[in-house]
């Protein structure tokens, strides 16, 4: 199945904006959606269908994709917003599905 | 939103067989796709299975294939992981989520430990 390439880290100070990439050869063909994993907790989709919100998403959270590469933003990054942030699609053919390996937000 | 509850997990040797379940409520379950999805202590989600909401299509990752079986009860509403030839690298907590393409809903998870 194809691969999904994160940076590991972010860093950014609260109110600035956040922004975490997610390149594969399959993102244009297959929707991307984007996972908030807080420490010790299940992981909760911020952003599905690569740019749509999910009601009770705070409106700072936006996506975004073009060609390989999708986008996750959080414009105005707040303290709470920090944790672990997972792209994920489907493979091309539909079936097998992949995780990004994640990429840690610090907001400081 | 709906519930999923994961059970099953626990210590057990390597080569051995654990059998997880996800008991799911507040939903119409029959009409959903589904989802194992683990993580190993410290490390990222790893995609795990998927099966089709009439149970007809079944999907695996790479490094479970040939050992992991995915099946479900859509009269029971329960989602199961016949998990055999455990492995060191098995260990994890293993969620179950719902959804063909977004995972829109997940359980709390279940820890396996292979030691």
């Amino acid at each position: 199945s194809s691969e999904l390439t994160q940076p590991p880290s972010v860093s950014v100070s609260p109110g600035q904006a956040a922004r975490i990439t997610c390149s594969g050869d399959a993102l244009p063909v297959r929707y991307v959606h984007w996972y908030q994993q807080k420490s010790g907790q299940a992981p909760v989709v911020v952003i599905y269908e690569d740019n749509k919100r999910p009601s009770g998403i705070p409106e700072r959270f936006s996506g975004s994709s073009s060609g390989t590469m999708a986008t996750l933003t959080i414009t105005g990054a707040q303290v709470e917003d920090e944790g672990d942030y997972y792209c994920y699609s489907a493979d091309s053919s539909g079936g097998p599905k992949v995780f990004g390996e994640g990429t840690k937000l610090t907001v400081l | 939103q709906g519930q999923l509850v994961e059970s099953g997990g626990g210590v057990v040797q390597p080569g051995r067989s654990l059998r997880l379940s996800c008991a799911a409520s507040g939903f119409s379950f029959r009409n959903y796709g589904m989802n194992w999805v683990r993580q190993a202590p410290g490390k990222g989600l790893e995609w795990v299975s998927f099966i089709y909401y009439d149970g007809r299509s079944k999907y695996y990752g790479d490094s479970v294939k040939g050992r992991f079986t995915i099946s479900r009860d859509n009269v029971r509403d329960t989602l199961f992981l016949q998990m055999d030839s455990l492995r060191f690298e098995d260990t994890g907590v293993y969620y179950c989520a719902r959804g063909t393409e977004v995972l829109d809903s997940w359980g709390q998870g279940t820890l396996v430990i292979v030691s």
